[in-house]
């Protein structure tokens, strides 16, 4: 099957600073990547859907300015954590979907933030 | 607009008894449903999905669900668990190819000796 992989698995980082987290469709283009974000014990919370080549849509109540995601190429979508504040700890986990098989999303192994 | 409801938090079951864990959404169209399932610290994997075509689905690991348009359900079940197959089980739905899943708020599924 299709593989995303998403690096790194676990960071940790200093508030203020920023940290950026990558997501690769290793085997198929992905024309849409989609970052979740998901407290303990929580569902995951869609944050935005990019296209590569066009700026992403963020969901309502995601900061765009702090949230920097970039889809420049249609196998790599970065996630930008900017001036990062421990109540940005989290898990992220994005996704991406296939030009060719669009009906279903293949997923990342997810990023464990810690802003300490 | 689209949501998922998965009516139990917490499913305690013993080792090799059967399990069902439910899943009811709400949309006004045809909808694509998935279960997903999620161990400590990882992403996730797909289970099983629903596209079309057969409304009885048989997934990975000995997983199965039924489709329910009239009740508007898709519960998942499994005849026989096991200690492994302790973890957090998602439900999603969406109703146009290409556009996010909405999840719901999971289950978490404990298997015990």
């Amino acid at each position: 099957g299709a593989v995303v992989s998403q690096h790194p698995s676990r960071v940790i980082c200093k508030s203020g600073t920023s940290v950026k987290i990558e997501c690769r469709s290793l085997d198929f283009q992905a024309t849409t990547m989609f970052w979740y974000r998901q407290f303990p014990k929580q569902s995951l919370m869609l944050m935005a859907t990019s296209n590569e080549g066009s700026k992403a849509t963020y969901e309502q109540g995601v900061e765009k300015d702090k949230f920097l995601i970039n889809h420049a190429s249609l196998t790599l979508s970065t996630l930008t954590v900017t001036s990062a504040h421990p109540e940005d700890s989290s898990f992220y986990i994005c996704s991406a979907r296939a030009r060719a098989v669009n009906t279903e999303a293949f997923f990342g192994q997810g990023t464990r933030l810690t802003v300490v | 607009a689209q949501s998922v409801t998965q009516l139990d938090s917490q499913v305690p079951v013993f080792e090799e008894a059967p399990v069902e864990l439910r899943c009811n959404y709400s949309s006004s169209v045809s909808v694509y449903l998935f279960w997903y399932v999620q161990y400590p610290n990882q992403g996730l994997q797909l289970l099983l999905k629903y596209l079309s075509g057969s409304t009885l689905v048989k997934g990975i690991n000995g997983f199965e669900a039924e489709f329910n348009k009239s009740q508007t359900s898709f519960h998942l079940r499994k005849p026989s668990v096991h200690i492994s197959d302790t973890a957090e089980y998602f439900c999603a739905v969406n109703h146009q190819a290409g556009t996010a899943l909405i999840f719901g708020k999971g289950t978490t599924l404990s298997v015990s000796s």
